[in-house]
Parts: structure tokens; C-alpha cells; sequence
């Protein structure tokens, strides 16, 4: 079965610009989740959709946000870019039911803003 | 807020030999999951293992096992025989609440070398 999917893997942007970053789950999960890991911060939770809609979201501004499609598919997108949006983002997957259902990730998304 | 703290921000091994590695929480939950997460050079999060809280046993996957203390809120990684695929980054990670909607929680990390 194949894993998480996300691409592009590595991407470079121009401050003010905006960038649209996709995740396919694994087969048969209905949960999608982001998360934004950075040196100083670590990872930190951006949001987390089910069946095409947002369940839940960390602390980030407007300018972070996200979909997902009918299909389990997500796309999250950041609008005007700052520097400090550099980051590996990372997307994982799960079934979404049930407890303690396990999240898995896939390989992420470098940003980098210059 | 719930936190997760790993103390440790790096920790070295003699291959073969065996590393703990610490984790400790802050919650009011009684009931919630605990995970390792390895995350190598490729930066691909990997799964360790996971304990329920309302486990009392501690969980075990081949090398790797916990000592979850869950009075003390304290979720260490035990890696016995250490191996050179070992070396990453480890992450300790809380999921609030058990079901439905959720979080996860990450900790700082802990980077660990293996040495030959």
C-alpha cells in the first residue's frame, strides 16, 4: 500500500508570493493533517481535515490554510509569503475514527522564502 | 495546555549498547496516547512505537520499548542493541483527545548518534 504522497518535495518562493502544497493519504484514510516543523520551533500543528472538513487547527494566521477534496486529497496554501514561512511542512495521514488512530507522514515539502 | 518535554536535546550510543531516551508531559486528560516518532536524515517521520494510557503494561516493539510512568507523566524510549540505522532524530508525541477530532503534541526532540 502505498504511503503518503506530497508534493513538490522542495520549492523556492519569493516573499509576498503564495504557495500551494499537496498531500494524497494512504488508501482508505480520511484524515489529513498538516504540520510546519522549523529549527526553532519544532513541529507545530496547522490543521487537520476530515471528509472535507476542518476538525480542528493550531495557532497560525489566516494566511495558512487549507482543503480537502472528496477524495482524501489536501492542499494547503500560504499567502503572502514571509521568511520566516521557511519550513519543512509536513503532512500525515489516518483513518480519523476511532481512538488512538495513528498518524503517518509523509516525506514533506521543503519551503524555502527568499 | 498540554506540553511535551524532551530534556535530552542530544544523546550519544556505542553501537550495541543500549540508550534511554526521556519524555515528559503535562496534561489533566486521564485517558490519551503517547508515541516515538524517528525521524532520519531523509526527514520522513517514522512510527517507533505507541502506548495507550490506559495500559498499564508498557509497550514493546522488538529493540525499542517505553517506560511509561503515567503518575509521573514521565514516557521514556528504551533502545536496546543499538544499531548505525538508529542515528535520527527522536520525537516524543502526546494525542489529545482519544477519539475523533485530534492533536498531536511534539516535543523538541532529541538527536541521537550512534557510534561504530
Amino acid at each position: 500500500k502505498a504511503g503518503v504522497t506530497q508534493t513538490p518535495r522542495y520549492l523556492i518562493k519569493t516573499r509576498g508570493q503564495q504557495v500551494t502544497l499537496s498531500c494524497s493519504p494512504i488508501s482508505g484514510h480520511r484524515s489529513v493533517s498538516w504540520y510546519q516543523q522549523t529549527p526553532g520551533q519544532g513541529l507545530q500543528f496547522l490543521f487537520e481535515y476530515f471528509s472535507e472538513t476542518q476538525r480542528n487547527k493550531g495557532n497560525f494566521p489566516g494566511r495558512f490554510s487549507g482543503r480537502q477534496f472528496s477524495n482524501s486529497r489536501s492542499e494547503m496554501n500560504v499567502s503572502t509569503l514571509e521568511l520566516g514561512d521557511s519550513a519543512l511542512y509536513l503532512c500525515a495521514s489516518s483513518s480519523g475514527t476511532g481512538n488512538g488512530n495513528t498518524i503517518y507522514f509523509g516525506e514533506g515539502s521543503w519551503l524555502t522564502v527568499v | 495546555a498540554q506540553t511535551v518535554t524532551q530534556s535530552q536535546p542530544e544523546m550519544s550510543v556505542q553501537e550495541a549498547e543500549t540508550v534511554t531516551l526521556s519524555c515528559t508531559y503535562d496534561t489533566s486528560e486521564s485517558d490519551y496516547y503517547l508515541f516515538w516518532y524517528k525521524q532520519p536524515p531523509s526527514r520522513q517521520m517514522i512510527l517507533v512505537i505507541r502506548q495507550e494510557a490506559y495500559k498499564q503494561q508498557n509497550a514493546t516493539e522488538n529493540r525499542f520499548s517505553v517506560n511509561f510512568q503515567k503518575a509521573a507523566k514521565s514516557f521514556s524510549l528504551k533502545i536496546s542493541d543499538s544499531q548505525l540505522g538508529d542515528a535520527a532524530m527522536y520525537f516524543c508525541a502526546y494525542r489529545t483527545p482519544t477519539s475523533g477530532t485530534y492533536k498531536y503534541i511534539f516535543g523538541t526532540g532529541t538527536r541521537l548518534k550512534v557510534l561504530a
